[in-house]
């Protein structure tokens, strides 16, 4: 069971919005920041969102990514069949059990 | 061009210990506040960390798999190898290296993967 809690999947019509939540604790979210990746199938991860709001350069400006005290939140908009992927949010807890923690994951599909 | 690139066993026997490297190109081991992190994915299941390695040396590790794991770094080499001893079939999974570029724990992320290498237990 993962420390940081994402629904398992979210689903949404092309050219639409979805969001995507991460809940997590004062140890983990609300002390550190947040980060976002997104897992297309058979693919390795790609850094989507950093430092909670930042994008990496090429990443488009249809992913946003906001923090609010201990959960965070990925935001896609205008929708595509190429963002059909995984999404997992990602931090560091500075708990007794110290160390980088990820979501369990959501499966986005693009209806 | 910043790559990094895992490489070792597909198949390893139960009790064995798994030796894995992770050779990066495109930056140094020894750049200030870089570091790499290893991370795996058992099929069909969510991401697990499990350790990292800084320039400074500063090591960290997964506490449920603190005591099978080792990882360290050859800067000559451009390496970095974790060792999983007493591997299990539940350990079969997809094993990814990442650049970790800041030494933060605030601010911790990944921002260049290896393709990953899928390790199988199985004897």
């Amino acid at each position: 069971q993962s420390v940081l809690t994402q629904p398992p999947s979210v689903s949404a019509a092309p050219g639409q919005k979805v969001t995507i939540s991460c809940s997590g604790g004062s140890s983990n979210i609300g002390n550190n920041y947040v980060a976002w990746y997104q897992q297309l199938p058979g693919t390795a991860p790609k850094l989507l969102i950093y430092e909670n709001n930042k994008r990496p350069s090429g990443i488009p400006d249809r992913f946003s990514g906001s923090k609010s005290g201990t959960s965070a939140t990925l935001g896609i908009t205008g929708l595509q069949t190429g963002d059909e992927a995984d999404y997992y949010c990602g931090t560091w807890d500075s708990s007794l059990s110290a160390g980088g923690i990820f979501g369990g994951g959501t499966k986005l599909t693009v209806l | 061009q910043v790559t990094l690139k895992e490489s070792g066993p597909v198949l390893v026997k139960p009790t064995e210990t798994l030796t894995l490297t992770c050779t990066v190109s495109g930056f140094s081991l020894s750049d200030p506040g870089l570091g790499v992190t290893w991370i795996r994915q058992p099929p069909g299941k969510a991401l697990e960390w499990l350790a990292h390695i800084f320039s400074n040396d500063d090591k960290a590790y997964s506490t449920s798999l603190r005591r099978r794991l080792t990882i360290s770094s050859d800067t000559s080499k451009s390496q970095v190898v974790l060792s999983l001893t007493n591997m299990d079939p539940v350990d079969t999974a997809t094993y990814y290296c990442a650049r970790i570029p800041k030494y933060s724990s605030s601010l911790y992320y990944f921002d260049y993967w290896g393709q990953g290498t899928l390790v199988t237990v199985s004897s």
